[in-house]
């Protein structure tokens, strides 16, 4: 099984609706962390958490939300979604390990379309 | 505030030629670490290499091999005796630390590799 599994894995919806990505982690990561992609721009950091109660910004949080319910979860909401918003949402995780900062370990992605 | 530039947008080579792809970045952190991830066409993203501030020893792990220098700012990865599954776009990232944990990554825009058979 994957260690990090994201739902829906492609999703389709209209401008103005609500919609809730879900993240997953099975490697028992204290750090998780949402990105997007958009062609030619790279990732770029939505939000990340280093545990249920610290949630922090990332470089385009505009638009967006998250929730930690608990360490093994991390979602990301989309309270009105714009056509903007199209593009492929990563969710990864890490830990800190005894030579510093371990890689990031990414989900498979959710492709997310709004019309 | 951080900055990762990868000048290539789009590199293509023949099969067997080597191949060197570019990595800048900016940073103000005194410890910071350097990521190279590989996201082939199928979409997934795949760690190479971490490589933290401290630590200038180039590396070689197979055809792979990354030159990290510290003086120009820079951490280059060069694909020896190229394949055509290389053929991918390779993103190179960049992580400070500050204080209680470590940071997000920022990315590059990434470099689009083709490896023509």
């Amino acid at each position: 099984d994957a260690d990090v599994t994201q739902t829906p894995r492609n999703r389709i919806t209209k401008t103005g609706k609500r919609i809730m990505l879900e993240c997953s982690q099975t490697k028992g990561h204290d750090r998780m962390y949402w990105y997007r992609q958009d062609p030619g721009l790279g990732l770029r950091l939505i939000y990340y958490s280093f545990d249920v109660k610290d949630i922090n910004k990332g470089e385009i949080s505009d638009g967006y939300s998250v929730s930690r319910q608990a360490q093994a979860k991390f979602s990301l909401s989309l309270e009105s979604a714009i056509p903007n918003q199209t593009a492929l949402y990563f969710c990864a995780t890490s830990d800190f390990g005894t030579g510093g900062y371990n890689e990031q370990f990414f989900g498979p992605g959710t492709r997310l379309t709004v019309l | 505030a951080q900055k990762v530039t990868q000048a290539q947008t789009e590199i293509s080579v023949v099969e067997k030629e080597d191949v060197t792809l570019d990595c800048v970045y900016e940073t103000r952190d005194t410890t910071y670490y350097l990521f190279w991830y590989k996201q082939p066409p199928s979409g997934e993203l795949v760690f190479l290499i971490r490589r933290n501030s401290f630590d200038e020893q180039n590396e070689i792990s197979g055809r792979y091999s990354w030159n990290f220098q510290k003086s120009t700012s820079s951490f280059n990865f060069t694909i020896t005796a190229s394949q055509v599954v290389d053929s991918a776009v390779y993103f190179c990232a960049l992580s400070g630390y500050s204080g209680g944990g470590a940071d997000g990554l920022t990315f590059g825009k990434g470099t689009h590799l083709i490896i023509q058979p």
